[in-house]
Formats: structure tokens, C-alpha cells, sequence
């Protein structure tokens, strides 16, 4: 079956551009996860939603992130005014409520 | 002092070779532990769980010592398409976060 998909798979933004980030979780999945993969490093969580309602979003790592899930399903990272130190992959995840969590591909952001 | 601490290696090992991976965490109160694996440009995928007891896929064993806070990965019997990075993951208390390590490398040589 499908599995986790994200669009687009690579990004080139100049510093200061917004950006969005897209996430096709599994389908029927109630939990979805963000998280950034920094080069040579673990992923770390950023953010968490229940069906539409964000949980949890201690891991942003400033205000120009944020994040939504509107109707429990499609998930959308948006990054404003990009910095160089947002150069990352950004992973999601969706799990059938808070079982394995399954990984999409990932966005490679490259901030310029 | 990260939460979650690996050695990053790489480890460089000829195929047949058995090579083990450890990992220390430093909350108490972590519940849940797993390893991942993570090819080059690829997402992390689900290799095994840990359970307290220990316990073994095919040339995978994984083993949890709570009171040192202490995990481990062993792999018989090398092979070369077990070359990846290999992530120690924690949740902590009843969280549902995902706590990782930087991750092993492995490259398995013929």
C-alpha cells in the first residue's frame, strides 16, 4: 500500500523566502510527525498532531515555524523568512495512534 | 549532554564479521527503546524494538540494561547491504516523541 509521502522532495530557498512543506500521511493514520534532520545528525522532533488537533509543538525551534493539519489528514510545515540554519531534511511520520511510526522520504531544504 | 548518545563511528568491517553498536540514554523514566536504520539519503525505518529481556531477529540481537541505561545492537554474520547508519531511539515516560541518536555508521566491506 501507499506509504508516507512529501512534496517537494528537494527546495532551494533564498534566505528570507517562505516556504511549505507537504505531508500525505497513511491513510486512516491519527498521529502525525515532524521532524529535522540536521546533516550527520538523528532526526529531532519538532511537532505532533492528533487527527487535526496539534498536541504538541515544543520542538519548533522558533516562531517562523508552524505548522497545521486541518482536516486530520494532509499536514503542512511552513517555514517564513528562511535562514541558513534551516538547511535540513525535514521528515514526517504518521502512525495509527501512537504505534510505529512510519517516515516519508523527507524534504531536503537548502537555504541559500 | 544529549539524551541520546552514540558512538558515530563509521565501524569498518569485513562481510561475515560480527559487530556490536552501543548506546546510553539519560532520562530514567525512558519506556520505550528501539534502533532504526537510515540508508545514505533515505528515511529512517524501524529495524527492531528492545525489550528488557533481550531479544533477537535472525542475525539482529538487541539488548536493554535499565540500570546502567545502557543499549545495544549486535549483527552476525555481516552483510554488505547491512551498511547503514544505525539510530538508537528513546521514548521517554508516556510520551510519544521519538528520541534519537546521531547515529552508528556502518560500511561492510567484501
Amino acid at each position: 500500500g501507499a506509504g508516507v509521502s512529501q512534496s517537494p522532495r528537494y527546495k532551494v530557498a533564498k534566505r528570507g523566502q517562505d516556504v511549505a512543506l507537504r505531508c500525505d500521511p497513511i491513510s486512516g493514520h491519527v498521529s502525525l510527525f515532524w521532524y529535522q534532520q540536521a546533516l550527520g545528525q538523528g532526526p529531532e522532533f519538532l511537532t505532533y498532531f492528533q487527527n487535526e488537533a496539534q498536541l504538541d509543538k515544543s520542538g519548533l525551534p522558533s516562531d517562523r515555524f508552524f505548522a497545521e493539519r486541518p482536516e486530520g489528514s494532509v499536514s503542512t510545515l511552513k517555514i517564513q523568512r528562511t535562514q541558513q540554519e534551516d538547511s535540513a531534511v525535514y521528515l514526517c511520520a504518521s502512525s495509527p495512534r501512537n504505534r510505529e511510526q512510519y517516515f516519508g522520504p523527507g524534504t531536503r531544504l537548502t537555504v541559500t | 549532554r544529549k539524551e541520546v548518545e552514540q558512538d558515530p563511528g563509521p565501524f569498518n568491517v569485513p562481510e561475515g564479521a560480527t559487530v556490536a553498536f552501543n548506546c546510553t540514554y539519560s532520562n530514567s523514566a525512558s519506556q520505550s527503546f528501539f534502533w532504526y536504520r537510515q540508508d545514505c539519503r533515505k528515511e529512517p525505518k524501524l529495524l527492531m524494538s528492545v525489550y528488557s529481556s533481550g531479544n533477537e531477529d535472525g542475525r539482529f540481537t538487541a539488548q536493554l540494561n535499565r540500570a546502567s541505561q545502557y543499549i545495544s545492537l549486535l549483527i552476525r554474520d555481516s552483510k554488505l547491504s547491512d551498511s547503514a547508519t544505525y539510530l538508537c531511539v528513546v521514548i521517554e515516560d508516556s510520551s510519544y516523541k521519538l528520541i534519537f541518536g546521531s547515529g552508528t555508521r556502518l560500511l561492510v566491506r567484501p
